[in-house]
């Protein structure tokens, strides 16, 4: 059964470094989506792209974060200069249409 | 008022009993709606999705909508101890998924 891969499983940094978390879609899937879970907390929408663009991104997706679908296989997420307040488990998903949406093993992000 | 509310639990159930999981909604405009289960430091899994009013049934679970109440149900029929985990409901709002905070269920050997 296709999944969503990310690499790493989890990546430590040090505040103000710049870290990418990458994905794998399904390949069959046309829309990609970033989501984070802080410890304890719930699941909060980041960003959603569609056809090389953002189609949509929240209040916590601000200049420090970017996206990019770099060729036809990965989907990344990129923070520029990570704070304390970064420190979360980060999940791709991705959907056929824009429906059931299939969440990746997520990335823990730990910033020190 | 928050857009997606459940019971944080945890909700205890018996092996073999119907577990029934509840969740409100505020955008009257959204469309779909999902259950998702999480086990500890794992990541959301789809296990049900919903489009219209009614019941959807796919096993052991079902799924009920009532788009006049706001309101979105999960059953799952003769619980198992591989069930316990956080279930999460989600509705789907202008391409993004708003989850709720989830309901911890505990099944009782």
């Amino acid at each position: 059964e296709p999944e969503v891969t990310q690499t790493p499983s989890h990546q430590v940094t040090q505040m103000g470094q710049e870290v990418i978390l990458r994905c794998v879609p399904i390949s069959n899937h046309l829309y990609f989506y970033w989501y984070r879970q802080i410890l304890g907390q719930k699941v909060e929408f980041l960003v959603s792209f569609y056809n090389n663009e953002i189609s949509e991104k929240s209040e916590i997706f601000d200049d420090q974060f970017s996206v990019e679908r770099p060729d036809g296989s990965n989907f990344t997420l990129k923070i520029r200069s990570t704070k304390l307040e970064d420190s979360a488990m980060y999940f791709c998903a991705s959907s056929q249409a824009e429906d059931e949406q299939y969440f990746g093993p997520g990335t823990r992000l730990t910033v020190t | 008022q928050k857009e997606v509310e459940q019971n944080s639990g945890p909700l205890s159930v018996p092996e073999g009993a119907i577990a029934s999981l509840n969740c409100t909604y505020s955008d009257r405009g959204s469309q779909s709606f999902f259950w998702y289960r999480q086990y500890s430091g794992k990541s959301p899994e789809l296990i049900m999705s919903i489009y219209s009013n009614g019941d959807k049934e796919d096993g052991r679970f079902t799924a009920q909508l009532n788009k006049a109440s706001q309101y979105v149900s999960l059953l799952i029929r003769d619980s198992q101890p591989s069930d316990s985990a956080t279930y999460l409901c989600a509705v789907n709002r202008d391409d993004k998924i708003i989850f709720g905070k989830g309901t911890r269920l505990h099944i009782l050997p």
